[in-house]
């Protein structure tokens, strides 16, 4: 295991619902990630967090919503959800926003209905 | 426009046999490159880190070579096991920033 845990593992939601991914990380780092996978697509940055501030955001829509409480603990708060949105959302850390090594989790795997 | 290109996007091939991945790119300026394995359901875990002045870096059975001057990179498998089959990801960083831009993968398949 890479020292990240991301909860749920998978996920089904439909367009209206509300819920949240939760990542955490057991390695002390500084830095935390959102990742979003698509099928034949290269790994999309989402968000960066750097001692809990908020470093990067790459043109994420709103509907997608960041919260890092502490250097440990990473959320994904999903709101109003299109289909298009389903994927695979990992979260990673590293030492730093600018380490050379990120660490991922396993993943959620999200579908939208 | 920073870019990574994979090649095969998928490859089958017997156990026990040797195997070659291809990564081309086009990051300017370039800082490293990393080859990650990602499992089916799992996150990439890393292979190697290689910088400007490596030309090759061996982890086990995986030897990656890099080529700065041609901005070409390879992972070769070597005696591949049933547990090679997964997706094989290039990540290039840019120098300066350490953004990365990750390639679409090497699917790979491992048959008895």
């Amino acid at each position: 295991e890479t020292g990240v845990t991301q909860t749920p593992r998978h996920l089904v939601m439909g367009m209206t619902n509300k819920k949240s991914l939760k990542c955490e990380q057991h390695l002390g780092h500084n830095a935390m990630y959102w990742y979003k996978q698509s099928a034949k697509k290269p790994l999309e940055l989402m968000f960066v967090y750097s001692l809990e501030e908020r470093v990067e955001n790459n043109s994420v829509p709103s509907r997608f919503s960041p919260e890092c409480p502490n250097s440990s603990h990473l959320f994904l708060h999903l709101h109003t959800l299109q289909p298009e949105d389903s994927a695979l959302y990992l979260c990673a850390s590293s030492q730093d926003h600018l380490s050379y090594e990120q660490y991922f989790g396993p993943g959620t795997r999200l579908t939208v209905t | 426009k920073n870019q990574v290109e994979q090649s095969p996007q998928s490859l089958i091939i017997l156990e026990g046999k040797n195997c070659t991945l291809q990564c081309n790119y086009t990051v300017s300026p370039f800082s490293n490159l990393r080859w990650y394995k990602q499992d089916t359901g799992r996150g990439p875990v890393s292979l190697t880190i290689m910088t400007f002045s490596e030309n090759t870096k061996s982890n086990g059975r995986y030897t990656a070579t890099l080529d700065a001057d041609t901005k070409q990179s390879s992972l070769h498998i070597t005696a591949s096991q049933l547990s090679d089959s997964a997706s094989y990801i290039c990540v290039v960083s840019v120098g300066g920033n350490e953004k990365l831009t990750f390639g679409t993968g090497t699917r790979l398949t491992i048959i008895p």
